[in-house]
């Protein structure tokens, strides 16, 4: 079945520092792929998203390259803050439509810390 | 646009008693939905998948007479723990899925965390 596979944690990075996250998926077909960040005590908010090869997704300067010879959709950042602080999920959907759920990742927690 | 929300933020329960969480897209009619459950520090675990007007599909080891799903609307799904009990306790998250174009995104509550004492 469909999975991602994500670089356990948890990440400590001092402010300004360069960030990755490494995110490998196994899937049918051609699957989107979705960077999620998860705020401490909050819901999951969709960060930034890919549907096809060679797509870049970026957002609040965070970006991620849909990577398919490598299945890969490493999510990197130049200068994190203390307010990226949070768990960021990789997941994605190997339909484009109908009931399939998101298939994520376990989660990196980041902590940023000045 | 595609928002989410949920109902109640937080409750605490006693051991015995039945809990509704209520989930709503705001701003678009959600063709499914989607409950999770979120322990410490892990990742989502998917509960069940629910559309408009049919019964939950639940995922295996997930006690549907538990948790029973009710997708009354377009807009709304609620999820209620019957008989709640302390191991029950856990941070509880939605999703809500519609369709924006090609893609059928995928738009998240900002959760629900049950205490039971």
């Amino acid at each position: 079945g469909d999975s991602v596979t994500q670089m356990e944690g948890p990440v400590t990075l001092s402010e300004e520092a360069f960030l990755t996250i490494n995110c490998t998926y196994t899937a049918t077909g051609y699957p989107s792929l979705f960077w999620y960040v998860q705020y401490p005590g909050e819901g999951l908010q969709l960060l930034l998203k890919a549907t096809k090869a060679d797509d870049k997704g970026s957002n609040k300067g965070f970006e991620a390259t849909y990577r398919k010879e490598t299945t890969s959709f490493h999510l990197e950042k130049g200068s994190v803050q203390v307010s990226d602080s949070a768990v960021y999920f990789c997941a994605l959907s190997s339909q484009s439509s109908g009931n399939t759920p998101l298939v994520f990742g376990k989660g990196t927690r980041l902590s940023v810390i000045a | 646009g595609a928002v989410v929300s949920q109902h109640p933020s937080r409750v605490i329960c006693k051991s015995g008693t039945s809990v509704k969480i209520e989930c709503r897209s705001l701003d678009f009619q959600a063709t499914t939905m989607f409950w999770y459950r979120q322990f410490p520090k892990q990742s989502l675990m998917l509960m069940a998948t629910s559309n408009e007007g049919s019964k939950a599909t639940y995922e295996q080891g997930v006690e549907k007479d538990k948790f029973l799903i009710n997708h009354a609307s377009l807009t709304l799904s609620t999820l209620t723990v019957t008989s709640a009990h302390p191991e029950d306790s856990s941070f509880y998250i939605c999703s809500a899925r519609g369709d924006f174009g090609r893609l059928y995104e995928q738009y998240f509550g900002p959760g629900t965390r049950l205490t039971v004492t």
